[in-house]
């Protein structure tokens, strides 16, 4: 079974900290996602990666940013933490062929709370 | 991504079969229909997809009508497990890579 792993379920962190999000897939994808969820917005991409240290913006990437040094992870970094950042954050990954082509495969989420 | 309708709400009695229906009139002839999950305070998982064929697989069935307009996920015996919001989108396929695009979904609610 594909996993994806997701450093932390819950975080609680304060305004103007440094905020790592890591996640970690198994599956050897190429792709992987970072999302954001809130309610009555659904699902936003922030960033998502095609490739080791490629990245490319969401549809709203502002006040974050994504690190890929290897394959298997993704970080989402949030520089300085701010109240409109506390949401359910979800990290993704898909694979370019076979079955994994097109099936974004998710970790359980980190929920973070900025105070 | 063509756009999808599906009800806001539903409930099935546990061990009876839940028929999620959902509507893609503008569906296109290469995009797919992809249905996934949300359990609560968990990350979307993904259930079933297909073009034009009925697919089945070991967590539920889906039927594609003839048009390709509408579908329906079929949880052939429900279980308590299974409440959830169920998402039904519509992609392009041969795109690996690509924002999912979750509407509002059908909240399913599986009573004892």
């Amino acid at each position: 079974d594909v996993k994806v792993t997701q450093s932390s379920r819950y975080l609680v962190k304060r305004t103007g900290e440094k905020v790592f999000l890591e996640c970690v897939q198994d599956m050897d994808h190429e792709n992987m996602f970072w999302y954001r969820q809130d309610p009555g917005l659904g699902l936003r991409l922030i960033y998502f990666s095609y490739d080791v240290k490629m990245k490319e913006k969401g549809d709203i990437p502002e006040g974050y940013s994504v690190s890929r040094e290897k394959k298997e992870r993704f970080s989402l970094i949030l520089e300085s933490a701010s109240t409109n950042q506390t949401s359910m954050y979800l990290c993704a990954s898909t694979g370019t062929s076979g079955l994994a082509k097109n099936i974004q495969y998710f970790g359980a989420g980190t929920r973070l709370s900025v105070l | 991504d063509a756009k999808t309708t599906q009800p806001p709400s539903m409930d099935c009695a546990e061990g009876r079969a839940a028929n999620l229906p959902c509507n893609h009139s503008t569906i296109s002839g290469n995009e797919y229909v992809y249905w996934y999950r949300q359990i609560h305070s968990q990350g979307p998982q993904y259930i079933i997809h297909g073009l034009k064929n009925n697919e089945t697989n070991e967590m539920a069935s889906l039927i594609i009508t003839e048009d390709r307009k509408s579908s329906t996920l079929i949880l052939p015996h429900a279980t308590l497990r299974d409440t959830a919001v169920y998402y039904c989108i519509v992609r392009i396929g041969g795109t690996s890579y690509g924002k999912l695009t979750f509407g509002q979904g059908t909240i399913l609610t599986v009573h004892p």
